[in-house]
């Protein structure tokens, strides 16, 4: 039974760096991409990008100059960071296991609220 | 890369079939068989329950089912039961390599 289990700071004020981590349980990390998606309050889902243990990564163009998302193979986990962060960043966070140009599998989200 | 178009509501009575559309362009919808599909309930995360346009992942119901014609998906309901009551989005690879989603319609079990 594949299990995605996340975390990382809820709270950041304006500026400051966004970090979170998914830690997939399983054992078939190397086979898959590996996805953060968002989705602020009341509204739609937001495919931030995607990561591979190759290496291959690919980030939507509205976050690119301030995401990375990384993979740690050893660990079987994928991070997620996103810097300058402002107010329309507050928005729960899902990591997701890509498969088949979809999402079978996902974290269960976590909230970042951006506030002063 | 704009994001696909859904209605905001759809509604059915039990019992009845309802169907959920997701417009895109040539560049996406049209392009790519990648077309899938998630029912999210409030504070939950999404579950999928269409991918590739119309295949469903094991274990969900086959009253689910997905189609598509040029640059249109659509997501149908049949035998509607109120626990389809939720929230459905669509997404679409897309030929830039980029994923984008519809804005999710709200499904009312009447």
């Amino acid at each position: 039974q594949v299990e995605l289990l996340q975390w990382g700071a809820g709270r950041l004020k304006p500026s400051e760096t966004l970090s979170l981590t998914c830690a997939v349980y399983d054992g078939s990390f190397k086979n898959y991409y590996w996805s953060w998606i968002r989705q602020p309050p009341g509204k739609g889902l937001e495919w931030i990008g995607e990561s591979h243990h190759s290496g291959r990564t690919i980030y939507n163009p509205s976050f690119t100059s301030r995401v990375i998302i990384s993979v740690d193979t050893s660990k079987s986990e994928i991070s997620l960071e996103l810097t300058s962060v402002t107010a329309a960043d507050t928005a729960m966070y899902f990591c997701a296991r890509g498969n088949d140009f979809s999402w079978g599998h996902w974290g269960q989200g976590t909230l970042v609220t951006v506030s002063s | 890369q704009s994001a696909l178009t859904q209605p905001a509501s759809v509604s059915g009575s039990p019992g009845q079939s309802i169907t959920i559309s997701c417009t895109g362009t040539s560049s996406d919808v049209g392009h790519y068989n990648y077309v899938s599909w998630h029912q999210q309930y409030p504070g939950k995360a999404p579950k999928l329950i269409i991918y590739g346009v119309n295949n469903r992942p094991s274990g969900v119901s086959d009253r689910f089912s997905g189609s598509k014609s040029g640059n249109t998906a659509s997501l149908t309901i049949s035998g509607l039961q109120a626990d389809d009551e939720a929230d459905y989005f669509c997404s679409s690879y897309t030929t830039t390599y980029i994923y984008i989603f519809g804005p999710g319609t709200k499904v009312t079990v009447l």
